[in-house]
């Protein structure tokens, strides 16, 4: 298997414009996780999927970011529109089960100037 | 949210084993400890988990207290490529809703 793939590996992008992150996850798996990664805050958990459906999104910062499953092998990350403030690298990593262990992307990192 | 600390830093020299504590005394009676690594640039990578008994895998060991409110990551052998950040997380039973704190900066050196 691949492991789990993430378009594009970078995007440069001008504030206020649609930015669109993608993930593959690994085929089986049945929860797939967001993460966003920052000097500042770390590693913080934004939304997670089980079974294509979200299930915790309190991670979410604003209305501006949403995200879809629509199957099991596809998910994006919508950014709309994007600030300063949203430069960070993007995970998407996915797991089959309840507790069962994670298997992260390369990531995306996201600079909005 | 249970939660998990860690020391900031720790230095190791190649070939000796790599110690790496952590503690969750908040963790409650059914949730897994979890440790992964993420080496610069790159997505954390998972090691090894586990929720009473100590569990060995052909990366590394975790030794689990019996009052489980802390567990160590053991390297046995440490090589350059084992230095990265490593995170021991727990996750919530109500979902796999896994966390991380700052993690330990693991420098091996040679």
């Amino acid at each position: 298997d691949a492991g789990v793939i993430q378009s594009p590996r970078h995007e440069v992008t001008e504030m206020g414009q649609e930015v669109t992150l993608r993930c593959k996850p690994i085929s089986g798996h049945n929860s797939l996780f967001w993460y966003r990664q920052t000097m500042m805050r770390g590693l913080e958990l934004l939304i997670y999927f089980n079974n294509n459906v979200p299930i915790d999104d309190s991670g979410m910062p604003e209305d501006r970011f949403s995200a879809k499953m629509p199957n099991a092998s596809f998910s994006t990350l919508k950014i709309q529109p994007s600030e300063p403030r949203d430069s960070a690298v993007y995970f998407c990593a996915s797991s089959y089960g309840g507790a069962g262990a994670l298997f992260f992307g390369s990531g995306t990192q996201l600079s909005v100037l | 949210d249970a939660k998990t600390t860690q020391p900031p830093s720790m230095d190791c020299a190649e070939g000796r084993a790599a110690n790496l504590p952590c503690n969750h005394s908040t963790i409650s009676g059914n949730e897994y400890v979890y440790w992964y690594r993420q080496i610069h640039s790159q997505g954390p990578q998972y090691i090894i988990h586990g929720l009473k008994n100590n569990e060995t895998n052909e990366m590394a060991s975790l030794i689990i207290t019996e009052d489980r409110k802390s567990s160590t990551l053991i390297l046995p052998h440490a090589t350059l490529r084992d230095t990265a950040v490593y995170y021991c997380s727990d996750p919530q039973t109500s979902g796999s809703r896994l966390t991380f704190g700052e993690g330990t900066q693991l420098t091996v050196n040679p």
